[in-house]
């Protein structure tokens, strides 16, 4: 079945200092994939929509200058969290799709815990 | 855009017996709805779809139904078992543009199955 990988499962880092999260369709070409971020006992909350070869369309209230998304291949697309602070610690998850309406297999997380 | 409701936000069951968790959606042209499945600290894991040609959709203990009129959907579970204790996510996918879509995630139900 699509496998979509996601790394590093989790990382911890000083604040002020930048992290990059990739996420990675394995054996399909995703053409769009979604960003999420969870607090604990929350909900999957949408961040952004990454679009291969186009910029990403970011949530309400999520600052783009801040996570920044990168999708430059129909298997690759990167998160990183610039300046990093105590606030921004949350769990990760990326997902992907190779078509329209099919399923979303999503990534394990990163889990983010920033000091 | 897209508003998903879920309900209940907590459940407790007897083992045995029936969990039912019902969603509501705005968007009209939504056509794929998506449940997940998550276990503490883990990425969801799809369960069970529909899409908006079929009324309902059956596998094994699972079931879920769609009243497209009414623009809701609900997942059954049936026996229910220990392991079936985590935390549920209904979804909704609706077209957004500029040829992307968007999964809209309910805030979740979580479900404790008590032996």
């Amino acid at each position: 079945g699509a496998v979509v990988s996601q790394h590093p499962s989790w990382v911890i880092c000083k604040s002020g200092t930048s992290v990059k999260i990739e996420c990675r369709s394995l054996d399909f070409q995703a053409t769009t994939m979604f960003w999420y971020r969870q607090f604990p006992k929350q909900s999957l909350m949408l961040m952004a929509t990454s679009n291969e070869g186009s910029k990403a369309t970011y949530e309400q209230g999520v600052e783009k200058d801040k996570f920044l998304i990168n999708h430059a291949s129909l298997t690759l697309s990167t998160l990183t969290v610039t300046s990093a602070h105590p606030e921004d610690s949350s769990f990760y998850i990326c997902s992907a799709s190779g078509q329209l309406n099919s399923p979303l297999h999503f990534g394990n997380g990163t889990r983010l815990t920033v000091t | 855009g897209e508003n998903v409701e879920q309900h209940p936000s907590t459940l407790s069951v007897q083992e045995g017996d029936s969990a039912v968790i019902k969603c509501t959606y705005s968007d009209s042209a939504s056509n794929y709805f998506p449940w997940y499945k998550q276990e503490l600290g883990k990425r969801p894991q799809l369960i069970i779809d529909i899409r908006s040609n079929v009324g309902e959709k059956k596998d094994q203990r699972i079931a879920v139904t769609l009243n497209k009129t009414a623009k809701h959907f609900s997942l059954h579970i049936t026996e229910t078992q220990p392991e079936d204790s985590a935390v549920y996510f209904c979804a909704a996918l609706a077209y957004s543009g500029a040829g992307s879509y968007q999964l809209t995630f309910g805030k979740g139900t979580k479900l404790s199955v008590i032996p």
